[in-house]
């Protein structure tokens, strides 16, 4: 069954540091999503992606955060200068249409730790 | 604004045991509603789904039935096994021009031999 890859599984920062995470979508799916979980809370909606351009972007996505698919097959994630309140789980989740029948599925997670 | 509220965890059971977690959800329109699972070290899976009301979604033997007059998508399942233990998310989303899920908390489910 096709999957969701995301790398790396855990990342460990310095604050202020830039940070890249990486997801694979699956290969027919046109919707690309980041998600993240602070330890012991929510899963958040960040950020909503088609077509190369960003959909739909919560108040935590500002303009620390941006997101790109630099070559047709990876989506990214990047952080330009984390800070302590960045660490978190990311995940990275992809469906193949935004009706709201269709499901989102998500990949195993990045870990980011800043110190 | 729209939300979803789960029962808190973590939830003991001993194995045969069964399995309700508590969903209610508040939102303006029609929404999907979703559980999804995380299991230790993974991410997360899609257990279930309804897209309307009185729909009952199934999977490895878990049910949910989306009831509109009491916004409730109530997880169940008659007989729980150890393999079962992890954390349950009720979600929703509406699709379109706004398809992000909402999740609720998660609710932590510990199963005992």
């Amino acid at each position: 069954e096709p999957e969701v890859t995301q790398t790396p599984s855990h990342q460990v920062t310095q604050m202020g540091q830039e940070v890249i995470l990486r997801c694979v979508p699956i290969s027919n799916h046109l919707y690309f999503y980041w998600y993240r979980q602070i330890l012991g809370q929510k899963v958040e909606f960040l950020v909503s992606f088609y077509n190369n351009e960003i959909s739909e972007k919560s108040e935590i996505f500002d303009d620390q955060f941006s997101v790109e698919r630099p070559d047709g097959s990876n989506f990214t994630l990047k952080i330009r200068s984390t800070k302590l309140e960045d660490s978190a789980m990311y995940f990275c989740a992809t469906s193949e249409g935004d009706r709201r029948t269709d499901t989102q599925y998500f990949g195993p997670g990045t870990r980011l730790t800043v110190l | 604004g729209d939300s979803v509220t789960q029962m808190e965890g973590p939830v003991t059971l001993s194995e045969e045991a069964f399995l309700t977690i508590n969903c209610t959800y508040t939102a303006t329109g029609y929404p999907s509603l979703f559980w999804y699972v995380q299991y230790p070290g993974e991410g997360l899976q899609l257990l279930l789904k309804a897209t309307k009301a009185d729909d009952k979604g199934s999977n490895k033997g878990f049910e949910a039935t989306y009831r509109k007059e009491t916004t409730s998508f109530h997880l169940e399942k008659g007989s729980v096994q150890v393999s079962d233990s992890a954390v349950y998310f009720c979600a929703l989303v509406y699709g379109g021009a706004t398809n992000k899920l909402i999740f609720g908390t998660g609710t932590l489910l510990a199963v005992q031999p």
